[in-house]
Parts: C-alpha cells; sequence; structure tokens
C-alpha cells in the first residue's frame, strides 16, 4: 500500500499569505491519480484538485497544484478567510486509494 | 444538480451491523462508480471500498475484508455500505462519494451519517 505523508501537520498563516502544502509518497505516484480535498468543520470534503494540477470545477486559481514521483505540493496563494481548514491528498494505485493525514491551515 | 443523500445516525452496539444508504440523484447513477470513505472523530479520511453501481462488482480495503458488504439498488439509484461485528473503533463519520468520470478523484460527496458503537 502506497503511503502519503502530509507535512507541516499545522500552518499557521495570516490572511492575504501564501500556504505550501506537501504531499510525499512512499512509492512513485501516477500524477494523473494525484488529488487533494478541502474540508472544514462538519462538512464533507470537497475535491479542489485532480490529476496533480488541475483545478475541480468552481475551485479559484489561487488554489493550485504541482508535483510528480513522490514529491506533491498544494499552494494556496493570497489566503481568504474561507481557506482555514484542513486539506487532504489522495492517490489511486493498485486498486487501491489512500489519504494523506491531513494538514490544518490555521489563521494566525 | 447532483446530489447524494445519506441515511440519518445510528447508535450500534459492540458486534452489531450498521446499514448506511446513499441515494443519488441529478446524473446517471449506473455510469459513476461510488466509494465509501470513513472518519473517525478528529481523525483524518480513510477508503474503505468501491462499488460499480452497473454490475454491482465491488473492491474492498484489505482492512475490512470479511466484514464491508457494499451492494446497490438500480431501481431506486442507491448504494448500500454494511458493516459488521462493530467494535467502539468503528465509531465514525461514514461518506459516499462519487469517482469522476474521467479521473481518479472524488467529485461529490454525500453529508455523511455518524455511526456510534457503545454498550
Amino acid at each position: 500500500e502506497i503511503v502519503l505523508t502530509q507535512s507541516p501537520g499545522t500552518l499557521s498563516l495570516s490572511p492575504g499569505e501564501t500556504a505550501t502544502l506537501s504531499c510525499r509518497a512512499s512509492q512513485s505516484v501516477s500524477s494523473s491519480y494525484l488529488a487533494w480535498y478541502q474540508q472544514k468543520p462538519g462538512q464533507a470534503p470537497r475535491l479542489l484538485i485532480y490529476g496533480a494540477s488541475s483545478r475541480a470545477t468552481g475551485i479559484p486559481d489561487r488554489f493550485s497544484g504541482s508535483g510528480s514521483g513522490t514529491d506533491f505540493t498544494l499552494t494556496i496563494s493570497r489566503l481568504e478567510p474561507e481557506d482555514f481548514a484542513v486539506y487532504y491528498c489522495q492517490q489511486y494505485g493498485r486498486s487501491r486509494w489512500t489519504f494523506g493525514q491531513g494538514t490544518k491551515v490555521e489563521i494566525k | 444538480q447532483v446530489q447524494l443523500v445519506q441515511s440519518g445516525a445510528e447508535v450500534k452496539k459492540p458486534g452489531a451491523s450498521v446499514k448506511v444508504s446513499c441515494k443519488a440523484s441529478g446524473y446517471t447513477f449506473t455510469r459513476y462508480d461510488m466509494h465509501w470513505v470513513r472518519q473517525a472523530p478528529g481523525q483524518g479520511l480513510e477508503w474503505m471500498g468501491i462499488i460499480n453501481p452497473s454490475g454491482g462488482s465491488t473492491s474492498y480495503a484489505q482492512k475490512f475484508q470479511g466484514r464491508v458488504t457494499m451492494t446497490r439498488d438500480t431501481s431506486t439509484s442507491t448504494v448500500f455500505m454494511e458493516l459488521s461485528s462493530l467494535r467502539s473503533e468503528d465509531t465514525a463519520v461514514y461518506y459516499c462519494a462519487r469517482e469522476h468520470s474521467s479521473v481518479i478523484a472524488f467529485d461529490y460527496w454525500g453529508q455523511g451519517t455518524l455511526v456510534t458503537v457503545s454498550s
């Protein structure tokens, strides 16, 4: 099973700053099968990025994804108040899906 | 618009079973695979398995093999997830999630169903 490790666990930033979230895989992941989700308290996750770098429908362009192989990054530019949440990366491989443990982006 | 509406919260005793439903609307039910994901209190997301609503084929995470059964009813566009031999560690919010048709990602999610296992 491919293990995804996200860092940092918590990121404390102010509105307007840029958040850089990391997702590292224990084995190489196809970029086509790497996604990012946002989850707010009491809500279901929301798809942000698929295929490592493609924004899902309705996602603002301040969200961007990059990376390949075992290292992937989610960047949130110009943080808005509604962006403070928990973010998960997800991968598909060998008929299995796994999630990272999440990164919490909190207001500093 | 696409909607996934799940059944309500459940309280079960250890050793019992629970069956959660997820009713889909707003799209052709049989064209998109459905997944189940759970989240224990204060924890991350855990993939449980997938069902193909067209043929009914399933694939489960190894952790749940033998305890989970996913089924569907095409006449009502509903998928079901049944988890047996419940233990306290199964207390979690259970989500159904539709797989995006072109890429491997979950584009629509149900609202979640809290299952509490307590004696």
